[in-house]
């Protein structure tokens, strides 16, 4: 069946930084890939997306490719700050149904 | 446009009481979605619907009954709480399948 497995946290870096989350993928077929954030006390909320191969997704600095060659769709960040201090979901969907990762909650120090 | 909206926020209940979680879309959205999330566990679909008037069951569906009887709301019941139902519950929407989910609030559950 289709699974999502991401990068266990929490991940701390300093403002600034750089940031890679990895997340890679089971699936049959050709699913979307989603990258989702949720903020303390919140639901989550649609980061970024990708519907096919070789797709990349971008919003508010962050970038991530669909790779259908290394079942992949990791997260970066050139510069992170603060306020990105959040968990990060990966998930996948094929059909009906959304797989989400376990989540990688990652801390921003100033 | 409130988006998801979910009531109540926060919930406590005895063992063996019920009750019923509601929640609302305004996006004229067909697909409807009941998660819940615990630590460590990401979040695990309990039951979902495609359309007014269906349902069907997702990963995790003991313990919990939904109804769509209305195009924009969905409600998740609680026959008999027990402590493993202690969570954060997060109702979901999209406008087809495979595509984008719109979260809301999240109700958080502790059955004591």
């Amino acid at each position: 069946g289709n699974s999502v497995t991401q990068m266990e946290g929490p991940v701390t870096l300093s403002e600034e930084a750089f940031l890679t989350i990895n997340c890679t993928y089971t699936a049959t077929g050709y699913p979307s890939l989603f990258w989702y954030v949720q903020y303390p006390g919140e639901g989550l909320q649609l980061l970024l997306k990708a519907t096919k191969a070789d797709d990349k997704g971008s919003n508010k600095g962050f970038e991530a490719t669909y790779r259908k060659e290394t079942t992949s769709f990791h997260l970066e960040k050139g510069s992170v700050q603060v306020s990105d201090s959040a968990v990060y979901f990966c998930a996948l969907s094929g059909g009906f149904k959304t797989i989400f990762g376990a989540g990688t909650r990652l801390f921003v120090k100033a | 446009n409130a988006g998801v909206t979910q009531t109540p926020k926060f919930r406590v209940l005895k063992t063996g009481q019920s009750m019923t979680l509601l929640c609302a879309q305004d996006m004229n959205h067909e697909y409807m979605y009941w998660y819940r999330q615990d630590p460590g566990m990401g979040l695990r679909l309990i039951h979902y619907s495609v359309g007014e008037g269906t349902t069907a069951k997702g990963e995790v569906p003991d313990g919990y009954n939904v109804s769509r009887l209305k195009k924009q709301n969905f409600l998740l019941g609680l026959e008999s709480a027990a402590p493993s139902q202690t969570s954060v519950y997060f109702c979901a929407s999209s406008l087809d399948r495979g595509s984008e989910q719109y979260f809301g609030p999240g109700t958080r559950l502790t059955v004591t």
